[in-house]
Parts: C-alpha cells; sequence; structure tokens
C-alpha cells in the first residue's frame, strides 16, 4: 500500500525562484515525517524531519517543510532556488506506532535553470 | 571518518548465483536497514534490524536475507538471484532502535543480474 505520495517525479525552476516540493502521505496515526536529498552518484543525506512538536521545522541549505495534519500534507519549500540544489528528494514517512519501517515516496527531480 | 561502507560498489553476477552484499558501520548505531532504488519506485525497504540478532521485513523482503550478528555488520544476501533483482542498494543505519532520528546512508551497490 501506498504510505508516501510525491506528486510531480520531474520540477524545474529558474535560479532564485521559489521551491515547491509536495509530499502527501496516508496514515491514521501519528507520522514521522521526512525529506532526504540525494546528489547524483551519492546516497541519501537527511534535510529536515518532523516527529513532534513545531509543525513548520527548518533544514539545511535554507529548506523547511510544514507539517499539516488536515491536509495530510509535508510539502517542501526554499525561498530561492540556487544551482546546487539541482538533485533527487524524497519524501519518508514512519509511523509513531511501528517506528521502525519506513516508506519512501517516488522521488521528485529538481531542475536549476540558470 | 564516520560512515557507512558497502562492498562491493558493483556487481554483476548471473541467475542462481548466490551473492553477498556486505555493510558496515562505525558509528555503533543501533538501526541497520536495507533499501533498494529503482526508477519510477524509489526506494523501497527490504529489511531493517532494530539490535543484533533482531532483525524484520521490510516492504519488499521477497528474495534476500539478512542476518545481524554483530552490531556494525548487516549483510544482505541473495540466495538465488534472479534478473528482477537489478537495482541499486543502498544501506542505511540510525543511532536510535526506531531508525528516526536520521539514516545515515551507505554510497550504495548496484547490482546487475542477468
Amino acid at each position: 500500500a501506498q504510505s508516501v505520495t510525491q506528486l510531480g517525479s520531474h520540477v524545474s525552476v529558474s535560479e532564485g525562484a521559489l521551491v515547491l516540493l509536495r509530499c502527501n502521505y496516508s496514515s491514521s496515526v501519528p507520522p514521522y515525517l521526512f525529506w532526504y536529498v540525494q546528489y547524483p552518484n551519492q546516497g541519501l543525506q537527511l534535510l529536515l524531519k518532523y516527529t513532534t512538536g513545531a509543525t513548520l521545522v527548518k533544514g539545511i541549505n535554507g529548506f523547511e517543510a510544514e507539517f499539516k495534519k488536515s491536509e495530510t500534507s509535508f510539502h517542501l519549500t526554499k525561498p530561492s532556488a540556487h544551482m546546487s540544489d539541482a538533485a533527487e528528494y524524497f519524501c519518508a514517512v514512519s509511523f509513531s506506532n511501528t517506528g521502525n519501517q519506513f516508506y519512501f515516496g517516488t522521488g521528485t527531480s529538481l531542475t536549476v535553470i540558470p | 571518518e564516520a560512515q557507512v561502507t558497502q562492498n562491493p560498489r558493483y556487481l554483476i553476477t548471473v541467475t542462481g548465483k548466490k551473492l553477498t552484499v556486505t555493510c558496515s558501520q562505525n558509528m555503533n548505531h543501533e538501526y541497520m536497514s536495507w533499501y533498494r532504488q529503482d526508477p519510477g519506485l524509489g526506494l523501497r525497504q527490504i529489511y531493517y534490524s532494530m539490535n543484533v540478532e533482531v532483525t524484520d521485513k521490510g516492504d519488499v523482503p521477497e528474495g534476500y536475507k539478512v542476518s545481524r550478528k554483530e552490531k556494525r555488520n548487516f549483510p544482505l544476501i541473495l540466495e538465488s538471484p534472479s534478473p528482477n533483482q537489478t537495482s541499486l542498494y543502498f544501506c542505511a543505519s540510525s543511532p536510535e532502535r526506531t531508525g528516526i532520528y536520521e539514516q545515515y546512508f551507505g554510497p550504495g551497490t548496484r547490482l546487475t543480474v542477468t
């Protein structure tokens, strides 16, 4: 069963423009939510995560995401895209009642146009 | 240097020939996990381990085996590989048993089964 959905497998933005990558999840229990980034020919690294507390979370490299329970969403944003942001981005979810199994989205490839 | 290492990085093999992909971490992490990455499917969890001698199935465990005899090592075993196991494999580790703190990923192993 699909537990996390990323809308848009490819997103292109101009350098300096807003970056918005979408992630929705399905869960009947409180989720733990993550965004990971993968640069070419590398493993993944954590950008940010939501477990409990403040619903707006800030991560590395100027990215942030907001957990919206009513919309079951955890969209990733960055006010101004940089060329170095070009990468594959993965949303992931784990659940508070299992905490050990992870479900990743299918990924969004971000292209930054000079 | 704190890291997750995988060997080999590239492997081409034939159907039915048993193989092992090793994963080792030097961070004394509790949680370890294996994922496969396929185009259009994102990452899918194969197996995970919360501690020595404790392993559990992820989303796609069929055709794979794992063991966790030592804290630092978590090998992935394909007893009889098939072409549908051609994929990019990632090992990851995390300090806590649940994995929700942050997962640190290895560099990946690209496996081709002919």
